[in-house]
């Protein structure tokens, strides 16, 4: 089946500082990228969707300008999580979907702490 | 609004026996009905899914049962065991895209 991969698996940062998460698609190519937030025992709460070559794509909610999501290729996508606050601490989840079939593949997440 | 409600929230079966999870969904426009599966620290990955035009797929231990009239879905699993112990989330969608998610099912086999 298809491969996503995601980098870093944990991470810990001090208030303030920003944070880059890469998730990608290692042996196929990725029309579009999702991007998730799953807070403890919670469901995956969907915060943007982006698709190669264009601007993401944000949930209500999400804020754009602090949750930066670059989609700079089919098999990459990044997301940068600005001026870092504890209340961002979560496990952070991409996926991506071929184009070619019906289901999004996803990632093992990232979990991100923030002190 | 939550597009999707999934029950229970936690389920407890006897190892052998059978797990069944419910899902209800309001948005008739939703077109992919997947589960997945979801194990401490990992990411979901996909268990079996369905399509409205079909009421029941099965795969090995795991069948979904589709109600399109009443707009639900379940996830039934067979002979449920040991390592089947996870959250299951249910999933609904449309043109290939956006996933809305239950609010998973935490799954306990005992031995």
């Amino acid at each position: 089946g298809a491969v996503v991969s995601q980098h870093p698996s944990r991470v810990i940062c001090k208030s303030g500082t920003s944070v880059k998460i890469e998730c990608r698609s290692l042996d196929f190519q990725a029309t579009t990228m999702f991007w998730y937030r799953q807070f403890p025992k919670q469901s995956l709460m969907l915060m943007a969707t982006s698709n190669e070559g264009s601007k993401a794509t944000y949930e209500q909610g999400v804020e754009k300008d602090k949750f930066l999501i670059n989609h700079a290729s089919l098999t990459l996508s990044t997301l940068t999580v600005t001026s870092a606050h504890p209340e961002d601490s979560s496990f952070y989840i991409c996926s991506a979907w071929t184009g070619a079939s019906d289901t999004q593949y996803f990632g093992p997440g990232t979990r991100l702490t923030v002190l | 609004q939550q597009q999707v409600k999934q029950s229970p929230q936690s389920l407890i079966v006897q190892k052998g026996g059978i797990s069944i999870i419910n899902c209800a969904y309001e948005n008739t426009a939703f077109d992919y009905f997947p589960w997945y599966q979801q194990f401490p620290g990992k990411g979901p990955a996909l268990l079996i899914a369905i399509r409205p035009d079909v009421s029941e797929k099965k795969e090995g231990r795991f069948t979904i049962s589709f109600n399109k009239s009443a707009k639900q879905f379940s996830l039934h699993i067979m002979d449920s065991q040991p390592g089947d112990s996870a959250t299951y989330f249910c999933a609904a969608g449309y043109n290939f895209n956006k996933f809305y998610f239950g609010s998973g099912t935490k799954l306990n086999v005992k031995p």
